[in-house]
């Protein structure tokens, strides 16, 4: 079945540095990507659609310039925090749509991302 | 702007009592989909439904699709202890996924 790994499953970063996320549709081609953040016991809010070769759509709210979305390929997505502050730190989740699928979206594991 | 309206927010219920879910939307929604995020866990896709009126079963879950297409229904008959987790409706409205805000499954101890 269609598999999206998400990486790092955790990480720890000083304020002000930059981290990476990366998320990978391991056995399906993905057209569309998504980008969610969840706070503790609280519901998916979408940050971003971002389809392969085109420029990630933002929702309302979300810095484009502080959360920078590459999908440069069919598999891979990658989501960057700049400029990290402790108020970033959050649950961040992908998911992704199979090209040619009935568009469900499979899920990476997600990301805890603590800034300290 | 268009929402999916999901309640209630949390529901405890005994091991053996039954569980259901309701999402409304403000929109007529061309699919609904169902997902379950256990504790700790990501969201795992259940189910989607399309048709108008349209009633799928999954062995102890019954997911509905209103008539008008806005709104949808997950029910658990006899819940149990593997069935804890939030579960999320997720419409699809004018090319966008909205979300609803998810339902909590408790089971008391």
């Amino acid at each position: 079945g269609a598999v999206v790994s998400q990486h790092p499953s955790r990480v720890i970063c000083k304020s002000g540095t930059s981290v990476k996320i990366e998320c990978r549709s391991l056995d399906f081609q993905a057209t569309t990507m998504f980008w969610y953040r969840q706070f503790p016991k609280k519901s998916l809010m979408l940050m971003a659609t971002s389809n392969e070769g085109s420029k990630a759509t933002y929702e309302q709210g979300v810095e484009k310039d502080k959360f920078l979305i590459n999908h440069a390929s069919l598999t891979l997505s990658t989501l960057t925090v700049t400029s990290a502050h402790p108020e970033d730190s959050s649950f961040y989740i992908c998911s992704a749509r199979r090209a040619g699928g009935t568009g469900e979206l499979f899920f990476g594991e997600g990301s805890r991302l603590t800034v300290l | 702007g268009q929402q999916v309206m999901q309640i209630p927010q949390y529901q405890h219920v005994q091991e053996g009592e039954d569980f259901t879910t309701y999402c409304n939307s403000s929109t007529t929604l061309s699919n609904i989909q169902w997902y379950k995020q256990r504790p700790g866990g990501h969201p795992v896709f259940l189910i989607q439904l399309v048709k108008s009126g349209e009633v799928k079963k999954q062995k102890r879950l019954t997911f509905q699709f209103g008539e008008a297409k806005k709104n949808s229904s997950l029910h658990i008959t006899a819940t149990q202890t593997t069935d804890v987790g939030t579960y999320f409706c997720a419409g699809h409205s004018n090319y966008q996924l909205i979300w609803g805000a998810g339902t909590k499954l408790i089971i008391k101890p």
